[in-house]
């Protein structure tokens, strides 16, 4: 059974950074894209960035370039997604979720982040 | 970018009866790469068609996939009481995947 579990959410101050993680099993993580996504309290699911299989290619929303870094590593099937220079409007339930590259089959229960 | 709208925004309808949401696309959509989401009250999203109309593993053939161009459905043939819920078409384009807006299939 595919599981992804995020960790790492909580109460940060505007300009804050956290690293969020994503722990994943029941399929073969080196081979997946992985992606990271969020959801503002009350609004629609917005994608934020991706990275494939082996980590060589990065893409990352408008709003969270520069900003935020996906990364991962294959030997601990774990996905992050470091974050910096938080602002409110980052606020959200984050994510994260695998499949192809241009869409995810599974999903985690997600993490809060709340920047306040 | 393309703007993805989905209409309507909340569809009032009884179990049993059939559902038709719309997600249209402010440019042509390659139909590889649309996909819808149904995403209920304090859960995950739970992908449900990729490539416009394949149903991803699991997926009940009450939920259809459908269209090309700017303009695709997603029917449920007949609603059980599991499917009320909020979903979601999503696009992918030039190393950036979008969503719609989303549409809340309520309980009439």
């Amino acid at each position: 059974e595919v599981q992804l579990v995020e960790s790492g959410g909580g109460l940060v101050q505007p300009g804050g950074s956290l690293r969020l993680s994503c722990a994943a099993s029941g399929f073969t993580f080196g081979t997946s894209w992985m992606h990271w996504f969020r959801q503002a309290p009350g609004k629609g699911l917005v994608w934020v960035s991706r990275i494939n299989s082996d980590g060589s290619n990065t893409n990352y929303a408008d709003s969270v370039k520069g900003r935020f870094t996906i990364s991962r590593d294959n030997a601990k099937n774990t996905l992050y997604l470091q974050m910096n220079s938080l602002r409110a409007e980052d606020t959200a339930v984050y994510y994260c979720a695998r499949g192809r590259s241009y869409y995810s089959e599974s999903w985690g229960q997600g993490t809060l982040v709340t920047v306040s | 970018e393309i703007v993805l709208t989905q209409s309507p925004g909340t569809l009032s309808l009884s179990p049993g009866e059939r559902a038709a949401l719309s997600c249209g696309a402010s440019q042509t959509v390659i139909n590889s790469y649309l996909a819808w989401y149904q995403q209920k009250p304090g859960q995950a999203p739970r992908l449900l068609i990729y490539g416009a109309s394949s149903r991803a593993t699991g997926i009940p053939d009450r939920f259809s996939g459908s269209g090309s161009g700017t303009d695709f459905t997603l029917t449920i043939s007949r609603l059980e009481p599991e499917d009320f819920a909020v979903y979601y078409c999503q696009h992918y384009r030039n190393s950036s995947l979008t969503f719609g807006g989303g549409t809340t299939v309520e309980i009439k």
